[in-house]
């Protein structure tokens, strides 16, 4: 079956240096999307990727969907305390209709 | 818009017991989905439906039931608890279910089965 790996699982940093988490399929996925949870908090979508090779940014967040659909990863330049929580990334499987969700990456950043 | 509104926000419950988490948005979102989180396990889908009257199991629906009976409504049953329900249960739901539309969740409810 379908297998997706999400690493790491956690990551301290310092403020101000890089962060990625990356997720990382057995098979081709047909899409992916990220969604952050800060502490206490839901969910929230951030994005989806959905063709090969597609690079998408917000702000100091850059996302890459790989060229052969199996690797994805989400990228924090210069992390800030506001980026502290947990970022999944998500996929579609069995027929469309369900969300499955990796295991997450924490992420603390200290000052 | 409320969004998604799910209640209660905790709940204890003895082992055995059952309730109902209700969970309804006002969005008129098709497709809405529960999902349980423990920690270090990301969050695992329990059960969905892609619309009134239509449900479906997830990768964990073992112990929980769903009814769909109105577009806005979608309770999660627990008929005879167990501590190893504990966790915190997301409620989920998007305008249709397609690699174009994303979820929207609910704050959560916190669940403890002594």
């Amino acid at each position: 079956g379908q297998q997706v790996m999400q690493i790491p699982q956690y990551q301290h940093v310092q403020e101000g240096e890089d962060f990625t988490t990356y997720c990382n399929s057995s098979t081709t996925l047909s899409n992916i999307q990220w969604y952050k949870q800060r502490p206490g908090g839901h969910p929230v979508f951030l994005i989806q990727l959905v063709k090969s090779g597609e690079v998408k940014k917000q702000k100091r967040l850059t996302f890459q969907f790989g060229e052969a659909k199996k690797n994805s990863s989400l990228h924090i330049t210069a992390t800030q305390t506001t980026d502290v929580g947990t970022y999944f990334c998500a996929w579609s499987s069995g027929g469309y209709n369900k969300l499955i969700f990796g295991a997450g990456t924490r992420l603390a950043v200290h000052p | 818009n409320a969004g998604v509104t799910q209640t209660p926000k905790f709940q204890v419950l003895k082992t055995g017991q059952s309730m109902t988490l209700q969970c309804a948005q006002d969005m008129n979102h098709e497709y809405m989905s529960w999902y349980r989180q423990d920690p270090g396990m990301g969050l695992r889908l329990i059960h969905y439906s892609v619309g009134a009257g239509i449900t479906d199991q997830g990768e964990v629906p073992n112990g929980y039931n769903v009814s769909r009976s109105t577009t806005e409504d979608f309770p999660l049953r627990l008929l005879s608890a167990a501590p190893s329900q504990t966790s915190v249960y997301f409620c989920a739901s998007s305008p249709v279910f397609s690699y174009n539309s994303p979820l929207h969740f609910g704050n959560g409810t916190r669940l403890t089965v002594t």
